[in-house]
């Protein structure tokens, strides 16, 4: 069974503060961690693909950490802004598997 | 096409009755996978299909439920005698192949209804 847990499940903060989700999976098997935004009656975007441990990712105010042995990723968000808010899931993919297992995601709503 | 397109977007149907969502996944891509998120759920894993190989069908959550995926390209989800609990957004999304980490797309869901 792969579980995939994210936390919290929710979060509400003030335009301009700084966040960050948990994302915890396997610890064996690994293959790949995805992180995906999901805005509603949009398509999943995808934000980070990270396959080793100790990979940072950066794409502009939003930035991800892996630990693969320990099994966990974190998803910062520096500065949130009021078009932050949407569900970010996380997604594991253990070696010969075909297909991703994914955290019931983060619903993050940011107040201007 | 550009992007992979789920039909129809909405769908509210009465129990019992019988659904199908239309997947079109992006040209090329061999690799084709159905998704469910109930109200509150994560992502639920429904069916995997690649290229000409049997579909992996581990996911779906009872034989009223099929899928099927003619020519490697366009991809149907049949949801028989629909029951209240099937309420969810149904997602495609499609890769290159099952090992492509970068290329998984998704379309933008079906939301069905059953009343």
């Amino acid at each position: 069974i792969l579980n995939v847990e994210q936390s919290p499940q929710s979060l509400h903060v003030q335009e301009g503060d700084s966040t960050n989700f948990t994302c915890s999976f396997p610890s064996s098997n690994f293959y790949a961690l995805h992180w995906y935004r999901w805005e509603t009656a949009k398509s999943p975007e995808a934000l980070f693909v990270m396959t080793l441990n100790g990979d940072e990712k950066k794409k502009g105010r939003i930035s991800a950490t892996l630990n693969t042995k320990e099994g966990y990723s974190y998803l910062y968000i520096k500065g949130s802004q009021p078009e932050d808010s949407a569900t970010y899931l996380c997604a594991f993919r253990a070696r010969n598997n075909n297909d991703m297992r994914f955290g019931a995601g983060t619903r993050l709503t940011v107040k201007p | 096409g550009a992007g992979v397109s789920q039909s129809p977007s909405n769908k509210v149907t009465e129990k019992g009755k019988d659904v199908e969502l239309r997947c079109d996944p992006i040209s090329g891509h061999t690799a084709l996978y159905w998704y469910r998120q109930s109200l509150g759920q994560g992502l639920e894993f429904l069916i995997y299909f690649q290229g000409n190989s049997a579909p992996d069908k581990s996911g779906l959550p009872s034989d009223r439920f099929s899928a099927e995926r003619t020519g490697g390209s366009v991809s149907t989800l049949t949801i028989q005698r629909t029951q209240q609990e099937d309420s969810a957004v149904y997602l495609c999304a499609s890769s290159l192949d099952w090992s492509d980490l970068y290329g998984y797309t998704f379309g933008s869901g079906t939301r069905l209804t059953v009343v």
